[in-house]
């Protein structure tokens, strides 16, 4: 993918086995978070986000968990299936700033 | 599928050169957003529109600049091309000028 060059951190996992990407993020002020899916040749995509007054969201196959104490965030996906290999890419919104930055991604690659 | 629309999806050009890329934001968005993507550098935010006027600017260099239309498209101006300038280029549209962004399919620039 286009972001090889940046030696991502890596995450390999068997299909069907549950995932856990993890994001620290480092200013205690942001109060919105993103998590986006990133396939080869293709932008961005939207999978889930959280405000700062939850610690935890679901969606389907997909929960994001918040610990504000720590600055951490998760994405945990249930019963990985090999669509889900992509680079995938924590966002956090400072409340004083209006652009999301985005940390540096991690790659994902489920195993058959 | 985003909503989001990008063109072209490629560009090849010689050093010196100036190109426009296009972006037509999902129905109903008001806000506008480019960011580029190097293999080195991972997504960085360039600079951000709400409905038609400037809201934020992050490292964007002083050769390219954008602007966004009555009809909300917006386009992004790179002049006096250089080789470093060769990325992908994402457009990213969000109702507000806060909250998740939806990413267009990027364009592609290759400068020789």
């Amino acid at each position: 993918g286009e972001s090889v060059g940046l030696h991502l951190p890596t995450l390999s996992v068997q299909e069907g086995d549950n995932s856990i990407i993890n994001c620290a993020y480092s200013n205690s002020a942001s109060d919105y978070f993103i998590w986006y899916k990133q396939e080869s040749g293709k932008g961005p995509q939207f999978i889930i986000d959280i405000r700062s007054n939850m610690d935890k969201r679901q969606g389907q196959r997909v929960t994001v968990l918040l610990n504000k104490t720590v600055k951490h965030l998760s994405l945990q996906i249930a019963a990985t299936q090999p669509g889900d290999s992509a680079v995938y890419f924590c966002a956090e919104n400072p409340g004083s700033a209006r652009q999301l930055t985005f940390g540096s991604g991690t790659q994902l690659t489920v195993l058959p | 599928d985003s909503g989001v629309t990008q063109t072209p999806k490629h560009l090849i050009t010689a050093t010196g050169q100036r190109v426009t890329l296009r972006c037509s934001p999902r129905s109903g968005d008001l806000s506008v957003y480019w960011y580029q993507q190097s293999l080195d550098q991972g997504l960085q935010f360039l600079i951000q529109y709400y409905n038609g006027e400037e809201r934020a600017k992050g490292n964007i260099l002083e050769r390219f600049s954008a602007q966004q239309f009555p009809d909300l498209h917006s386009e992004l101006n790179l002049s006096s091309l250089e080789l470093g300038d060769s990325a992908l280029y994402f457009c990213a549209s969000s109702v507000s000028d806060r909250g998740a962004l939806y990413f267009g399919p990027g364009t592609r620039l290759l400068v020789l």
